[in-house]
Order: C-alpha cells, then sequence, then structure tokens
C-alpha cells in the first residue's frame, strides 16, 4: 500500500493567486480529512469527506477556500484568492474502520509571499 | 466538543533514559480512542500507539506504552530507552466513538540527547 499522498510537497506563491493541494486517500478508506497546520494554532481540521460527500467544513476558515471529492480516490483543496497568512502545511489523512487510526499524507508546505 | 491539553511544550532526556509525555483530554463520551503520533523533522505523521476507552489494559509497543487513566481522563506516554531517532514533536489525539473527528493536542517537542 503506498499509503496517503499528496502533491505537491511545496509550493511557493503569490499573494492573489489560486492553490490547488492534491491528495489520494488509500484504496478503500470511506473518511478522507483535510488538516491545517501551524505554529500559531498547531492541527485544525478544515474538512472531511465521508463516502466522497462533505460532512463537516466547519473549520474552513473562509469562503477563499473550498475542496471537493469528485471520486473515492482524489480530493483537492483550493485557496482562492491565496494570502500570507494561509502560509502553512496541509495534511490529507484517511481511515476505514470506525476506531482506526487516520493516516497522513506527508503534507504540502505552502508559502504564499 | 473535545480538547487535548499537553501541558508540557518542550522536554529533553538522556538516550537510554526513560521520558514521560502527558496528555489530558475532556469528553462527554464513554467509549472513544486515543492515539499518539510522532512527528520528526521530516514532518511526516507516524503513529506511535492507539488506545480503546473500553479496553482497561494499558496499550504497549515495544520501547512505547501508555498509562490511560479513564476517570481521570489522562493518557500519558512512556519512551523507554529512548534513542536519538526518538526526537520529534509528539501529538497526542482523540478520536470521538463514531471515528470522525480526531482532535489533537497543542504537542510536546522531545529531544534526545547523546
Amino acid at each position: 500500500d503506498a499509503g496517503v499522498i499528496q502533491s505537491p510537497r511545496h509550493e511557493v506563491t503569490e499573494m492573489g493567486q489560486e492553490v490547488t493541494l492534491r491528495c489520494k486517500p488509500i484504496s478503500g478508506h470511506d473518511y478522507l480529512f483535510w488538516y491545517r497546520q501551524t505554529m500559531m494554532r498547531g492541527l485544525e481540521l478544515l474538512i472531511y469527506f465521508n463516502n466522497n460527500v462533505p460532512i463537516d467544513d466547519s473549520g474552513m476558515p473562509e469562503d477563499r477556500f473550498s475542496a471537493k471529492m469528485p471520486n473515492a480516490s482524489f480530493s483537492t483543496l483550493k485557496i482562492q484568492p491565496s494570502e500570507p497568512r494561509d502560509s502553512a502545511v496541509y495534511f490529507c489523512a484517511s481511515t476505514g474502520l470506525r476506531g482506526s487510526p487516520l493516516h497522513f499524507g506527508n503534507g504540502t508546505r505552502l508559502t504564499v509571499t | 466538543a473535545q480538547t487535548v491539553t499537553q501541558s508540557q511544550p518542550e522536554m529533553s532526556v538522556q538516550e537510554a533514559e526513560t521520558v514521560t509525555l502527558s496528555c489530558t483530554y475532556d469528553t462527554s463520551e464513554s467509549n472513544y480512542y486515543l492515539f499518539w503520533y510522532k512527528q520528526p523533522p521530516s514532518r511526516q505523521m507516524i503513529l506511535v500507539i492507539r488506545q480503546e476507552a473500553y479496553k482497561q489494559q494499558n496499550a504497549t509497543e515495544n520501547r512505547f506504552s501508555v498509562n490511560f487513566q479513564k476517570a481521570a481522563k489522562s493518557f500519558s506516554l512512556k519512551i523507554s530507552d529512548s534513542q536519538l531517532g526518538d526526537t520529534a514533536m509528539y501529538f497526542c489525539a482523540f478520536l470521538n466513538n463514531a471515528g470522525n473527528m480526531l482532535t489533537f493536542g497543542g504537542g510536546t517537542r522531545l529531544m534526545v540527547k547523546p
């Protein structure tokens, strides 16, 4: 099993540009989560999907953030327009059976200048 | 809503010694799951150990063990025979009974000194 795959690993962009982060969950996992990690706020849940349907997006900071899961093997997190305060590491994670630990991707480090 | 608190922002330990990282949580649920994750400088999130709340026996994984005190809502991690490769951020995490909400503590930065 290749694990959760995220791309890109690093992203540097200018303020105002659109940013798209990508995630491929582990095959068979029906829950997918997007987390953001910053020094100030630690690890925050942004949104999670169950069977490709967004269930809770209360952690999405603003309308500039959107997430989609068009199929069971792919999800995107988009920021448009990006701002310097969006700079963070964004993690995707997936899990299957209830009570099983979340498996994390290696994260995308986003820098907005 | 659940909260997870790690009261030790930083800790250090000599190689081969034992160290204990603290974690407390707050919840109204009777069944849930607790985890410790390790995040080395590579930023990868690595599962260290898992505990189910309805199991009284403390989980162990090689040099890693937990002290789970359900009534006190405490979940500490003990690392025995510390190794240089244990240097990392350690996060305590709470997973609700439905299995769809994982809440993290603020983390403890552990440094193992040679």
